[in-house]
């Protein structure tokens, strides 16, 4: 298993300011993801943050509206930039410790005014 | 008990009954099925998973069922509690390492 801390937990920002959401993790793990789930909707894969590497993107995202750092193996942030009201969703770190389920984070709640 | 023969986006049921909550996948190489619970302002958590070598897998209170014929997932709670209220996703896995692909959502509903 794994506890995985997220921070800010939320916020609220203005509209072309960006933010850098931290996910800190109690132990070390390979895999862990990024997902955005916008209000009512489901998890939608962000991004893949390899460790000492670039972040491998899905279709939709890209790195310059969500750079994505990995300095080690317990450690990751999400910036979002030049947010916009529609970037306002619940982001949520996740990780893969075995061969199993992904343990997620409580999410950062985000609202872009 | 109420059960669903396609995906809805809500499901209410009376204490006591059995739920039924259903997912269509779309990847017939997955290998890997989950289903996870989202209660309102929590991130998801694990309740239930079945690998594509099985039909069948029970947990507490829980029963997975998975149908790769028609590419269909299942979930079942017995005596559904209102504390089973919150939204349930499935997630498929179509390679060993890699993330989870989720599927709508279903909001579960139970009153007493």
């Amino acid at each position: 298993s794994a506890v995985i801390s997220q921070k800010p937990s939320r916020d609220i920002c203005q509209r072309g300011t960006s933010l850098t959401i931290q996910c800190q993790v109690d132990s070390q793990v390979t895999m862990m993801f990024w997902y955005r789930q916008q209000p009512g909707q489901s998890l939608t894969l962000i991004a893949t943050a390899n460790q000492g590497s670039e972040a491998t993107y899905e279709s939709g995202f890209v790195i310059d509206k969500f750079p994505i750092s990995r300095p080690n193996l317990t450690f990751s942030t999400l910036t979002v930039s030049n947010m916009s009201p529609e970037d306002s969703s619940i982001y949520l770190c996740s990780v893969l410790p075995g061969t199993g389920e992904l343990f997620f984070g409580e999410g950062s709640r985000l609202t872009v005014l | 008990g109420e059960s669903v023969g396609l995906h809805l986006p809500t499901l209410s049921v009376q204490e006591g009954d059995n739920s039924i909550i259903n997912c269509a996948y779309s990847n017939s190489a997955s290998d890997y099925f989950i289903w996870y619970k989202q209660e309102s302002g929590k991130g998801p958590q694990f309740i239930i998973d079945i690998r594509s070598n099985m039909d069948k897998r029970q947990g507490q209170r829980v029963t997975v069922l998975l149908n790769k014929t028609v590419k269909h997932l299942s979930l079942q709670i017995a005596a559904t509690q209102p504390g089973d209220s919150a939204v349930y996703f499935c997630a498929e896995r179509s390679q060993a390492g890699t993330a989870l692909i989720f599927g709508k959502g279903t909001t579960l509903s139970v009153s007493s």
